[in-house]
């Protein structure tokens, strides 16, 4: 099966702009995570959707958002960007969502925020 | 919400000697903790986990300790290789169904195996 994938790889943003990435998890996936890779704050769980719901959502502004298909494949989007949000993003995907799930992680999208 | 902690930050090692890493977590209703090893420029990919029935679970040089009482547990890689330098995280999660499986991580520790 292929893996997760995201799209696109590496992004360059100004502030006040907006962004939206890409995600398709592996075939038969229905839960998809994102996350939030930072030197400082380390891997920080953005939100999950499950059948085209938010099922959970972590600490961080409503700037960030996001959206799942029919398909199961996903959306983040950030608006107003800030300097701040220069960071990998990963998406993870796993079948059920279930506790005992493996999240299988994508390559992530590096945005640069100039 | 849960806090975990990661203990030591940089581990280095030389070949052949046995590696740990530390994980303290503060939800006592955590119960399923994954470890995922980073390579350079890669993807985070799971290497062990355990589940809190459990209180040991070994894969081949990996093993993981879990000790529910204090709320910690442990990464053990024997014998180690210059393949193993990474970043390894741990994480933990709660076992609720209406929890998904939303992953707190620890803050990772950076791996270097000396030849």
């Amino acid at each position: 099966k292929a893996g997760v994938t995201q799209t696109p790889r590496y992004l360059i943003k100004t502030r006040g702009q907006q962004v939206t990435l890409s995600c398709s998890p592996i075939s038969g996936h229905r839960s998809v995570s994102w996350y939030q890779q930072t030197p400082g704050q380390g891997l920080q769980f953005l939100f999950e959707y499950f059948s085209e719901t938010q099922r959970n959502k972590g600490n961080f502004p409503g700037r960030f958002s996001g959206r799942q298909f029919s398909n199961s494949r996903s959306e983040m989007n950030v608006s107003t960007l800030e300097l701040g949000d220069s960071a990998l993003y990963l998406c993870a995907s796993s079948l059920e969502g279930q506790w005992t799930d493996t999240q299988y992680f994508g390559p992530g999208t590096r945005l640069t925020v100039l | 919400g849960e806090n975990v902690e990661q203990h030591p930050s940089t581990l280095s090692v030389q070949e052949g000697d046995s590696a740990v890493i530390k994980c303290t977590y503060s939800d006592s209703a955590s119960n399923y903790f994954p470890w995922y090893k980073q390579e350079l420029g890669k993807r985070p990919q799971l290497i062990i986990d355990i589940r809190s029935n459990v209180g040991e679970k070994k894969d081949q040089r990996i093993a993981v300790t879990l000790n529910k009482t204090a709320k910690h547990f442990s990464l053990h890689i024997t014998e180690t290789q210059p393949e193993d330098s990474a970043v390894y995280f741990c994480a933990a999660s709660r076992g609720i169904k209406a929890a998904g499986n939303k992953l707190t991580f620890g803050g990772g520790t950076r791996v270097l195996v000396k030849p």
